[in-house]
């Protein structure tokens, strides 16, 4: 596709259920970060992939916070047994290269997930 | 660790009036310096970045930008704002080291109103 794609657009869990969110970078791209951007906040970093090495997962709030790109490509985040606290919108960003911070991240429209 | 600060988080502005939306960063090592803007439901568009040299940096849309290292500043400009530039503005870091990969730290945001 044209750009970084993520699904589903909006998501409403009820408190404790699991999810998975998924991220469909531009083709070809190296890198892959995902950030979570709380209501009237900027994002804040989770984790970075380059192809499918997860290589830096320091911004993950907890152990039920989990992601994984296996083939070095489509990226899932998931998310077990959610609290309210979890109600963010997730965004997904791709660079053609890895190893540098100079390229430009390529950013999807985000998944909104409210957890009641 | 980086931080950046955006010290106003409502700018309202008249059309055709212009505009600056300021921008600090705090910083023990190089940094690359990026601003990115947030339109309603969609993703963050890059609209320019300092890496190195001239510390005027141009940008998409007619905004600007200038690196002042002494001040550790990075403030967004545009001459003559438009009703379409409506958004939230997002400021943003990264570690501009050789094993860096281009995590990005943001500021909170200003959202910019434009009135005709």
């Amino acid at each position: 596709g044209a750009g970084v794609s993520q699904s589903p657009r909006y998501k409403v869990a009820k408190r404790g259920q699991d999810v998975a969110l998924r991220c469909d970078p531009i083709s070809g791209h190296v890198s892959l970060f995902w950030y979570q951007q709380a209501l009237g906040q900027g994002p804040e970093f989770l984790t970075y992939f380059q192809n499918e090495a997860q290589l830096d997962k320091s911004g993950l709030p907890s152990d039920r916070f989990f992601a994984e790109r296996p083939e070095g490509s489509v990226s899932t985040l998931k998310i077990q047994r959610t609290q309210q606290e979890d109600s963010a919108v997730y965004l997904c960003a791709s660079s053609l290269v890895g190893g540098t911070a100079s390229g430009e991240a390529f950013f999807g429209q985000g998944t909104r997930l409210t957890v009641v | 660790a980086q931080s950046v600060t955006q010290l106003d988080s409502q700018v309202p502005v008249f059309e055709e009036a212009p505009v600056e939306l300021r921008c600090n960063y705090s910083s023990s090592v190089s940094v690359y310096l990026f601003w990115y803007v947030q339109y309603p439901n969609q993703g963050l568009q890059l609209l320019l970045k300092y890496l190195s040299g001239s510390t005027l940096v141009k940008g998409i849309n007619g905004f600007e930008a200038e690196f002042n290292k002494s001040q550790t500043s990075f403030h967004l400009r545009k001459p003559s704002v438009h009703i379409s530039d409506t958004a939230e503005y997002f400021c943003a870091v990264s570690f501009a080291g050789g094993t860096s990969y281009g995590k990005l730290t943001f500021g909170q945001g200003t959202i910019l109103t434009v009135h005709p």
